[in-house]
């Protein structure tokens, strides 16, 4: 079956960047869009972006681009999530998902998630 | 682009239905049939339970059902079970950006 395994809780001081990974298993990394999502403490999901593990395509939401990067190292299965230029509001757990639907017929939705890392910003 | 608006909180009886909807523009709901429904329990990753505003993933109950009309989505839980008891949040694919948007979220209660 699928899963996403997230890496460990993260915190940082304002101003810094932060790097979180997403390993997947149990399907072909390369045939389905991930997406990272993120909730903050007590608030609603919230859209970051997507990538294609099988190619070049990525789609940040507007509100993060120029502070968000997404990568992928397709020989291990894993997903990279950088943001930078941290701030208190950035605090929240990240998720990484699996979009239903393989590539070639996307679904528009998130399948399966990872379990959420915890990133705390603070000084 | 702005959240989707949910009712804040719903509940009901065991046995009970409850419909929560979801509304939004002609940009997002009203614009495609990208409508999908998770549901998160307490300090659990959010999971899928409708998708394309009324199908249901393998594993879900039937109990689940969601529909559309206009700019408003719904998702209706018959025969409410304690495990219903979760956070429900709705979200919509914005075609033309591309990008996503969420619902402001509502708590089931079951009584």
């Amino acid at each position: 079956q699928v899963h996403l395994v997230q890496s460990g809780a993260e915190v940082k001081e304002p101003g810094a960047a932060v790097s979180l990974s997403c390993k997947a298993s149990g399907y072909t990394f390369t045939n389905y869009y991930m997406h990272w999502l993120r909730q903050a403490p007590g608030q609603g999901l919230e859209w970051m972006g997507a990538l294609n593990p099988g190619g070049d395509y990525t789609n940040y939401a507007q509100k993060f681009r120029g502070r968000v990067t997404m990568t992928k190292d397709t020989s291990t299965s894993t997903l990279y999530m950088q943001l930078s230029s941290l701030r208190s509001e950035d605090t929240a757990v990240y998720y990484c998902a699996r979009e239903g639907g393989e590539i070639v017929t996307p679904q528009k939705n998130f399948d399966n998630w990872g379990q959420g890392t915890l990133v705390t910003v603070s000084s | 682009q702005s959240a989707l608006t949910q009712p804040p909180s719903a509940s009901g009886s065991p046995g009970q239905s409850v419909t929560i909807s979801c509304t939004g523009t002609s940009s997002d709901v009203g614009g495609n049939n990208y409508v999908s429904w998770y549901q998160q329990h307490p300090g659990k990753a959010p999971k899928l339970i409708i998708y394309e505003v009324n199908k249901r993933p393998s594993g879900v109950p039937d109990r689940f059902s969601g529909s559309k009309s206009g700019n408003t989505a719904s998702l209706t839980v018959s025969g409410l079970q304690a495990e219903d008891e979760a956070d429900y949040y709705c979200t919509s694919y914005i075609g033309n950006i591309p990008s996503y948007v969420f619902g402001t979220g509502t708590e089931v209660t079951v009584l």
